[in-house]
C-alpha cells in the first residue's frame, strides 16, 4: 500500500472536468510538504505536470491545476481531451520515509 | 536542454547485484540540484529509490536502504545505482531523474528508463 492514496481510476467525457485526489497524513502532506503531480503516457517516462502544489512547468496547459489542503491534494483537469488519457501520480516528502509517491490513477477519456 | 540516459544490463540473476549508470548532458551535476533513482515494476506504480546532492548528501528509501548504494562520478557527469541481493521483486523499469530543488522537490527531468529483469 502506498503512503499517499489515490483513486485507482477516474473517467470523464471530452470537455468535462475531472479531479484526482491524493490523500496523505500528518507526516507528509499534513506536515506542510509540497505535492507534485506527474502524467505518464503508456510506455514513456513520467512528466512533471504540477510542482509545489500549484505551479505548472513551462509548456503545461493551464487546463491542469493543483491544490492542497490539510492532509490532501488534488489535481484538476478541465476541458478534458483524448490525449489526457494517461496515468497520474502524486509525490511528496515524508518525515520518516522521505520520497513517497501515490499509487497512481488511470484516467480514461470516454 | 538537460538530458538523462540510463544504461546497464537488462538481465540480472537472483542474488546478484544490479548496476545502472545515468549519464547526464546539458547540465553539470556539480552545479547543484538533487538527482535520484525511481523504479516502476511492470504494471505498477512508481517507487522512489534514493536521491543525492553533489556535496555528498545521500538519502535512501528505508525499505531498500540495506541494499542500495548511489554514487556519483562528476568527472564523467554521471551517477550510478547499485542494488544488491536482487530478487524477482526488483524487476522494474529504472529511471534516473533530476529534482528541481532539494530532496523534497519534484523531478523535472527524467531519463527514458531501462527495464531490468531479475531471472535465472
Amino acid at each position: 500500500q502506498s503512503v499517499l492514496t489515490q483513486p485507482p481510476s477516474v473517467s470523464g467525457a471530452p470537455g468535462q472536468r475531472v479531479t484526482i485526489s491524493c490523500t496523505g497524513s500528518s507526516s507528509n502532506i499534513g506536515a506542510g510538504y509540497d505535492v507534485h503531480w506527474y502524467q505518464q503516457l503508456p510506455g514513456t517516462a513520467p512528466k512533471l505536470l504540477i510542482y509545489d502544489n500549484t505551479n505548472r512547468p513551462s509548456g503545461v496547459p493551464d487546463r491542469f491545476s493543483g491544490s492542497k489542503s490539510g492532509t490532501s491534494a488534488s489535481l484538476a483537469i478541465t476541458g478534458l481531451q483524448a490525449e489526457d488519457e494517461a496515468d497520474y501520480y502524486c509525490q511528496s516528502y515524508d518525515s520518516s520515509l522521505r520520497g513517497v509517491f501515490g499509487g497512481g490513477t488511470k484516467l480514461t477519456v470516454l | 536542454q538537460v538530458q538523462l540516459q540510463e544504461s546497464g544490463p537488462g538481465l540480472v540473476k537472483p542474488s546478484e547485484t544490479l548496476s545502472l549508470t545515468c549519464a547526464v548532458s546539458g547540465y553539470s551535476i556539480s552545479s547543484g540540484y538533487y538527482w535520484g533513482w525511481i523504479r516502476q515494476p511492470p504494471g505498477k506504480g512508481l517507487e522512489w529509490i534514493g536521491s543525492f546532492y553533489q556535496s555528498g548528501s545521500t538519502y535512501y528509501n528505508p525499505s531498500l536502504k540495506s541494499r542500495v548504494t548511489i554514487s556519483v562520478d562528476t568527472s564523467k557527469n554521471q551517477f550510478s545505482l547499485k542494488l544488491s541481493s536482487v530478487t524477482a521483486a526488483d524487476t522494474a523499469v529504472y529511471y534516473c531523474a533530476r529534482q528541481r530543488g532539494d530532496s523534497r522537490a519534484g523531478f523535472d527531468y527524467w531519463g527514458p528508463g531501462t527495464l531490468v529483469t531479475v531471472s535465472s
